[in-house]
């Protein structure tokens, strides 16, 4: 089945910084979400994005599906970002979501 | 609008006991899901749906059963609970194949 591989794995940012997560995927995909898991444990949709560039605020998300990978963008970042980025991978052959392991991002006063 | 929604939110099991998690959503999705994440790890498929009264494995489909006798609910049972099934739950729901899953705010669930 598909490989979802997430990077880094963990990150510690001062409030304000930028940063950029990156979600690699071994097969074709239907479907390419990121996800925002808040310390409560609350899973948070933040883009579906089979492919393309789409933009939410300090957000934006890159799909570059040819080249099998994923960028999430988090800009002027907040103490509100840190949590648990996910990103989750469909591929075209069947109804299977598999998620990467996650970016732990916490960001410091 | 609820999206989707979960019961309970907590559980305390002991081994052996059975109990069924309750998913429910209200967008009229056909497509419903369920996860399970362990400590540090990203979610796993259980088991999944693709319509009213089709179920089909998932990823770690073993000691769990499904149900989906309704479009808008889906049901998780475990029948013997075991230790290793000491996880949080989640359910998710979707338009269709491929289309953006939406989820529940989770269970958890403690097998002693």
């Amino acid at each position: 089945g598909i490989q979802v591989e997430q990077s880094p794995p963990d990150l510690i940012l001062q409030e304000g910084a930028n940063s950029t997560l990156r979600c690699n995927f071994s097969d074709s995909v239907n479907n390419l979400q990121w996800f925002h898991q808040n310390p409560w444990g609350q899973l948070i949709n933040l883009f579906y994005i089979p492919s393309g560039t789409k933009q939410n605020g300090r957000l934006s998300a890159t799909t570059v599906a040819t080249e099998r990978y994923s960028l999430l963008y988090i800009s002027s970042s907040q103490t509100t970002d840190s949590g648990v980025y996910f990103c989750a991978a469909e591929n075209t052959g069947g109804f299977k979501t598999i998620f990467g392991a996650g970016t732990r991002l916490f960001v410091k006063a | 609008n609820a999206g989707v929604t979960q019961t309970p939110k907590f559980r305390v099991l002991k081994t052996g006991q059975s109990m069924t998690l309750l998913c429910a959503q209200d967008m009229n999705h056909e497509y419903m899901y369920w996860y399970r994440q362990d400590p540090g790890m990203g979610l796993r498929l259980i088991h999944y749906s693709v319509g009213e009264g089709t179920t089909a494995k998932g990823e770690v489909p073993d000691g769990y059963n499904v149900s989906r006798l309704k479009k808008q609910n889906f049901l998780l049972g475990l029948e013997s609970a075991a230790p290793s099934q000491t996880s949080v739950y989640f359910c998710a729901s979707s338009y269709g194949k491929g289309a953006e899953q939406f989820f529940g705010p989770g269970t958890r669930l403690t097998v002693l």
